[in-house]
């Protein structure tokens, strides 16, 4: 079974101010890397789904990189806002595998 | 497009006793999976569907727990007895197909919250 780690496992960020987190998954047989977002009482949510070496994707304030020879990626939050508060989870999805694997989550909390 | 069903959203159960969680997917939506949530933790794989098959439940404490999704639709997870260390959220999602997963996510239902007390 693969071993997804994330850090850390909480945060708290002043409004306003950028963050950042990691997703570290184990780099041989990779196939691919799931970020979510799951806020309090609301079902998980994807926001990216990434397969390449290199990749980069954006959704507004949110975007994340993905190095899958070294076996990481990071999830940045640009000028956050309390609607950002929320646990985001990574899983990984390794080649010939049909489920995800995912990490312990990183629990964001955004202070007014 | 309707989301994934879940329901009920909270249950609270005295240990020993039954319980039943019910996810109703996406519409052609092939694979289904039940993960369970404990607190502080990673969510973990209970048990995945490909229709009304299954393909994996290595992870699903068979002496307590069982899942059935007959005609590869709607899905019932039930604990009997539940256990204190039973309480967690219990997610149900939904894909296409595992051949999406390198380009879709899944789609969740929003749990049900399980309190073993």
């Amino acid at each position: 079974i693969l071993n997804v780690e994330q850090s850390p496992q909480s945060l708290h960020v002043q409004e306003g101010d950028s963050t950042n987190f990691t997703c570290s998954f184990p780099s041989s047989n990779f196939y691919a890397l799931h970020w979510y977002r799951w806020e309090t009482a609301k079902s998980p949510e994807a926001l990216f789904v990434m397969t390449l070496n290199g990749d980069e994707k954006k959704k507004g304030r949110i975007s994340a990189t993905l190095n899958t020879k070294e076996g990481y990626s990071y999830l940045y939050i640009k000028g956050s806002q309390p609607e950002d508060s929320a646990t985001y989870l990574c899983a990984s999805l390794g080649q010939g595998a049909q489920k995800l694997v995912f990490g312990q989550g990183t629990r964001l909390t955004i202070n007014p | 497009e309707a989301g994934v069903a879940q329901s009920p959203r909270y249950k609270i159960i005295e240990k020993r006793q039954s319980v039943a969680f019910w996810c109703n997917p996406i519409s052609g939506h092939a694979t289904l999976y039940w993960y369970q949530q404990i607190l502080g933790q990673g969510p973990k794989l209970l048990i995945q569907f490909q229709n009304n098959g299954v393909v994996d439940d290595s992870q699903l404490p068979k002496d307590r727990f069982s899942a059935e999704r007959l005609k590869g639709v709607d899905s019932t997870l039930k604990i009997q007895p539940a256990k204190l260390e039973d309480s967690a959220v219990y997610l149900c999602a939904s894909s296409p197909g595992t051949g999406f997963l390198a380009n879709y996510g899944y789609t969740f239902g929003s749990g049900t919250r399980l309190t073993v007390v």
